[in-house]
């Protein structure tokens, strides 16, 4: 069955520490790789995807993810939190094929700490 | 450019009304998803559209659960007759074919007494 996996419930970081948040994934063929991010009574907003290309993946808020095929990893990192930070994250996955939807991971907690 | 508009933004019911959340997805999409965010299950996809078509109702939970999308603007998801176990977030989603980054609306706080 194709899945996302993110192993952490919850990351806890101090403010201007390195972060990441893990993924896993797994599908088949090439997939599509995608980060969001969800503020607290706030819908989903787009971080970040992979499609093809360079491994490593910039997106908004200085986030960027890092595509390892061999491991079927997308973990996404941050050098140096903020306490803004803080939110729930998701990884989603597009398996290759045509008109499918986004598979979900069951998010992450980050907390960033002053 | 509005993004996905959602409606209502809270809803309050009792056990067995019926429930209709709304949404118009972002001009020019013609894939619309809708999810459902529990505490217990994370996000739900419950049933996708595309060019209007139903493609994969798959996590539709029952019967009592149904949607339409019945030009390219606009959605609906009704539960009837909704049960206190209904009660979550419900998001609405679109996409543009070929540009594959979903946009979420802000969702649809359901409570069902």
């Amino acid at each position: 069955a194709q899945s996302v996996a993110q192993p952490e419930d919850q990351v806890n970081v101090a403010e201007g520490n390195p972060l990441t948040v893990k993924c896993t994934y797994s599908v088949s063929g090439n997939p599509y790789l995608f980060w969001y991010v969800q503020y607290p009574n706030r819908g989903l907003q787009f971080l970040l995807k992979y499609i093809t290309g360079d491994n490593l993946v910039k997106g908004s808020y200085g986030f960027e993810a890092e595509f390892n095929k061999s491991q079927t990893s997308f973990h996404l990192k941050k050098p140096s939190a903020l306490v803004s930070d803080s939110a729930l994250y998701f990884c989603a996955v597009r398996p290759y094929q045509a008109g499918t939807a986004l598979i979900f991971g069951k998010g992450t907690t980050l907390s960033v700490s002053s | 450019d509005a993004g996905v508009i959602q409606s209502p933004r809270h809803e309050v019911t009792e056990m067995g009304q019926e429930v209709t959340l709304r949404c118009k997805p972002i001009s020019g999409h013609n894939s619309l998803f809708w999810y459902r965010q529990t505490m217990m299950r994370g996000l739900e996809l419950l049933i996708y559209f595309n060019n209007n078509v139903p493609i994969d109702d798959s996590g539709m939970p029952e019967d009592r659960f149904s949607a339409k999308m019945p030009n390219a603007s606009f959605s609906t998801l009704k539960i009837q007759p909704s049960e206190p176990r209904d009660s979550a977030v419900y998001f609405c989603a679109s996409r543009r074919d070929l540009q594959e980054t979903q946009y979420f609306g802000p969702g649809t706080r359901l409570l069902v007494l």
